[in-house]
């Protein structure tokens, strides 16, 4: 579990301001997810990339980029937050060998105000 | 694509009694259905998984059963313990042969058992 760390941890911001979540994994896994956890509603896949420079749009990506420059990061950027964007992320991977496991990172809460 | 439904939202059990959450999938290509634990404040872990290939999978005190046809799958909790106290999440994903890795979360089942 210590293989996938986000950052910060936690993040206040106001309504229109850009932000980043930060996700990085040692364990060189193909594949990477950011999620969002709201009550009621599970976990809500918004991007995820199967590969270094591959991002695929999940269930809810509106007002989310990422990139993946290199197999390790996997950034999620709000570009102009909004409230609704309030909610605890979390950064995933899997491996390609045929698994489908994911391991979580420990998620990032943030409140949009 | 996939709907996975979670039952029920919310379970108590005495502790030592058993305890059972159901999903249900739509899409008949998935066939890989992992099940989460997450404890408050902590992250998702996985549990337990199944694969379509198989119908029943058990390690000590939890089972996933599976049954393709009516795409359901069932976590089975024996003998709960107070640590078991968590929210549950069941998943489904069409698997790597389809080049598809995602999963499709159910919204969730608090467990508590009650010393």
């Amino acid at each position: 579990d210590a293989g996938i760390t986000q950052s910060p941890r936690y993040k206040i911001t106001e309504t229109g301001r850009q932000v980043t979540l930060m996700c990085h994994q040692t364990w060189s896994h193909s594949y990477m997810f950011w999620y969002r956890q709201d009550l009621g509603h599970g976990l809500r896949l918004i991007y995820y990339s199967a590969a270094a420079d591959i991002t695929d749009k999940g269930e809810v990506p509106d007002g989310y980029v990422v990139s993946r420059s290199k197999t390790e990061n996997f950034p999620l950027t709000l570009e102009s937050a909004t409230r609704s964007q309030t909610s605890v992320y979390f950064c995933a991977s899997s491996g390609s060998s045929g698994k489908n496991i994911q391991y979580f990172g420990a998620g990032t809460r943030l409140s949009v105000l | 694509g996939e709907n996975v439904e979670q039952h029920p939202s919310t379970l108590s059990v005495q502790e030592g009694d058993s305890a059972v959450i159901k999903c249900t999938y739509s899409d008949s290509a998935s066939n890989y259905f992992p099940w989460y634990k997450q404890e408050l404040g902590k992250r998702p872990q996985l549990i337990i998984d199944i694969r379509s290939n198989v119908g029943e999978k058990k390690d000590q005190r939890i089972a996933v059963t599976l049954n393709k046809t009516a795409k359901h799958f069932s976590l089975h909790i024996t003998e709960t313990q107070p640590e078991d106290s968590a929210v549950y999440f069941c998943a489904a994903c069409q698997g790597p042969q389809t080049g598809a890795n995602n999963l499709f979360f159910g919204t969730g089942t608090r467990l508590t058992v009650i010393p």
